[in-house]
């Protein structure tokens, strides 16, 4: 079974860091394409970075673009998402989600950036 | 970036109604649209991919149709559990994934 397990949330204050992991199950991480997308509270969804499944293109949303960073463990089979210089605008569920044919999404890590 | 423009943002139905969302793309995206269905504190459920093929254990009430830029989700027969947020994504590679605005189905 196909699983995707998020972690690495909390509350951390503005300017600080975060990593996200998000450990697979079922399924070989390299072999696909894989994202990020984050929920604001209330709002709707956003994409935020996605690497390609050769590990070599990595892209990002113009709201994240320098101050984060996706990359993958291979041998963890865990895909990561290093979060910089944090904004309060940033707080939102942060969910993984492994592409192909029928996108498959984890159950999301709550970020909350405040002071 | 294509844009995903969802209507309605809001539908109230009742129990037993058909209803239909409907999305459309910036430009053409072949059948790379997926729907979810997300309630309250929960993540998104993925519903039809491809435009049009069910996911594993969704109803059949629920459907999909469309390609290019036109895509359609209809609920035939709406069911209690079935009253929550709707949300169309296009994630076709070649471009960055975006979502539409979503539509609350909420009780008429």
């Amino acid at each position: 079974e196909v699983q995707l397990v998020e972690s690495g949330g909390g509350l951390v204050q503005p300017g600080g860091s975060l990593r996200l992991s998000c450990a697979a199950s079922g399924f070989t991480l390299k072999n696909y394409w894989m994202f990020w997308v984050r929920q604001a509270p209330g709002k709707g969804l956003e994409w935020v970075s996605r690497l390609k499944s050769d590990g070599t293109t990595a892209s990002y949303a113009d709201s994240v673009r320098g101050r984060f960073s996706i990359s993958r463990d291979n041998a963890k089979n865990t895909l990561l998402l290093q979060m910089n210089t944090l904004r309060v605008e940033d707080t939102a569920v942060y969910y993984c989600v492994r592409g192909g044919l029928g996108p498959h999404w984890g159950q999301g890590t709550l970020v909350s950036v405040s002071s | 970036d294509i844009q995903m423009t969802q209507s309605p943002s809001t539908l109230s139905a009742s129990v037993g109604d058909r209803v239909t969302i409907t999305c459309r793309a910036s430009q053409s995206i072949s059948d790379w649209v997926a729907w979810y269905q997300q309630k309250p504190g929960k993540g998104p459920k993925l519903l039809i991919y491809q435009a049009s093929s069910l996911n594993s254990g969704v109803p059949f009430r629920f459907s999909g149709s469309g390609s290019g830029t036109d895509f359609t989700l209809t609920i035939s027969n709406l069911q209690p559990d079935d009253f929550a947020t709707y949300y169309c994504q296009q994630y076709d590679t070649d471009f960055t994934w975006t979502f539409g605005q979503g539509t609350k189905v909420d009780l008429k």
